[in-house]
């Protein structure tokens, strides 16, 4: 049973438009959640993160929304940049190793900006 | 660059051989985290280590797969008698030991099974 869900395995926007990638999660024992970003290639890179004591978080372009009632959280990229096209993954802290565990991470979805 | 290290950064090995690959995280990290990333899916958590520690190990974990971290600095994974369903990316991630939850991921290692 997946506890993080992407349910868009890919997303296409516009340059200069905004996009919104979305993220279920069913544990609501998750206190904390990170967006990662994937080039080909490379490994994930930390993009942004919220802790469950908030609902929004703003770092530049980007800014994730929490909805704990909903169980939901967004990531809204604005304005998308062609060089923003990466695979994005939604994690949260799992079960081991207490407050700094593993994470868990969704399946990704697959953001395309076109110029 | 002081990032996470990983190599090799490719392999290509016969089934039922046995393969190591190693981690290098950032040199003041004490968490070190080994993941496994199939097509389609995300990031599988497999093990950590705090310094030498291995501390947890998921399901994921059959016995032919060992990781050590010998003297808490870099770590090794070993994976004996490949099987097709080993082909992977394995990334290795590290962390400091206080902080946030942030992991910093290595660029991975892809091992092909055939």
């Amino acid at each position: 049973d997946q506890q993080v869900k992407q349910n868009s395995p890919s997303l296409s926007v516009q340059e200069g438009r905004i996009s919104i990638l979305n993220c279920d999660y069913t544990n609501s024992m998750f206190d904390y959640f990170l967006w990662y970003k994937k080039y080909p290639a490379e490994g994930p890179t930390f993009l942004i993160s919220i802790s469950s004591i908030k609902d929004k978080n703003e770092d530049g372009r980007f800014t994730v929304f929490l909805n704990k009632s909903a169980k939901h959280l967004s990531l809204h990229i604005v304005p998308s940049q062609p060089g923003d096209s990466a695979v994005y993954f939604c994690a949260a802290p799992g079960q081991y190793g207490g407050s700094q565990g593993n994470l868990i991470f969704g399946k990704g979805t697959k953001l395309s900006v076109k110029p | 660059d002081t990032g996470v290290s990983q190599n090799p950064r490719h392999k290509i090995t016969k089934r039922g051989q046995n393969v190591t690959f190693r981690c290098d995280p950032i040199s003041e990290h004490n968490r070190l985290y080994w993941y496994r990333q199939t097509l389609g899916q995300g990031p599988e958590f497999l093990t950590y280590f705090q310094n030498e520690a291995q501390l947890e190990k998921s399901r994921l974990l059959s016995d032919r797969f060992s990781a050590e971290r010998p003297k808490g600095s870099f770590s090794t994974l070993e994976i004996q008698r490949t099987e097709q369903g080993d082909s992977a990316m394995y990334l290795c991630a590290s962390s400091p030991l206080a902080g946030s939850y942030e992991q910093y991921f290595g660029p991975g290692t892809r091992l092909t099974v055939t």
